[in-house]
């Protein structure tokens, strides 16, 4: 059982390129979310989706694109990377509060931007 | 909007207990979790409350104030490798079930 795979782990961008993180689950949740998390800072939630074909803004929004297919793949693109976007990014995901308690996460993307 | 508050960091000496506090402002209230986090890795589930009162969990325990928008985690039996970050995390009363975590609070162990 895979739960959240996240890829990739390690990326370095330079300034205006733009990429796409993957993550994807098995465990047939509705509730996926992406968060950014800063040195020494908590998780701030960017973009997070409530089933296929519904997303909805976080606290941290800009300079993210997201989109919802499937259940299983909720990808985060960068349109223009920036320095500012250097962080470690988790997907996340979980039932919602009337069939689960708990949030699972992917291990983590470390992105770089030059 | 929300608001969520957590001290930066603590230190406390192994076998002792700790509190960690966490205060929210929040646009409705729909549960509160507790995360833990060691450098380097992602969030691991620690524990969940909607209602108000006391959760324990072998050394953990998790305490909830609705009224008072508060929220407290005790470690007990402090051991080297709590060493760690605690996050506060709360999901808000709306239909998204969108939850927002809090800036942590490091907790280093010392002998």
């Amino acid at each position: 059982n895979a739960g959240v795979t996240q890829t990739p782990k390690f990326q370095v961008l330079k300034t205006g390129q733009s990429m796409t993180l993957q993550c994807a689950q098995d465990m047939n949740h509705e509730y996926m979310s992406w968060y950014r998390q800063d040195p020494g800072m908590g998780l701030r939630l960017i973009h997070y989706s409530v089933g296929a074909g519904i997303t909805d803004q976080g606290e941290v929004p800009n300079g993210y694109n997201v989109s919802r297919s499937t259940t299983e793949d909720f990808p985060l693109r960068l349109l223009s990377a920036a320095p500012s976007q250097t962080s470690v990014y988790f997907c996340a995901t979980h039932q919602g509060r009337l069939s689960g308690n708990t949030i699972y996460f992917g291990e983590g993307s470390w992105l770089t931007v030059v | 909007g929300q608001n969520i508050d957590q001290p930066t960091e603590m230190t406390a000496t192994e076998g002792a207990i700790v509190q960690i506090n966490c205060t929210y402002q929040t646009s409705g209230f729909n549960g509160l979790f507790w995360y833990q986090q060691h450098a380097g890795e992602a969030p691991t589930f620690l524990s969940y409350n909607v209602l108000d009162g006391l959760e324990e969990k072998g050394r953990f325990s998790s305490f909830l104030s609705r009224s008072k928008g508060y929220s407290y985690l005790l470690l007990k039996e402090l051991q080297m490798k709590d060493s760690a970050s605690y996050l506060c995390a709360v999901r808000g009363e709306t239909s998204y079930d969108k939850v927002i975590f809090g800036p942590g609070t490091s907790l280093s162990v010392i002998p």
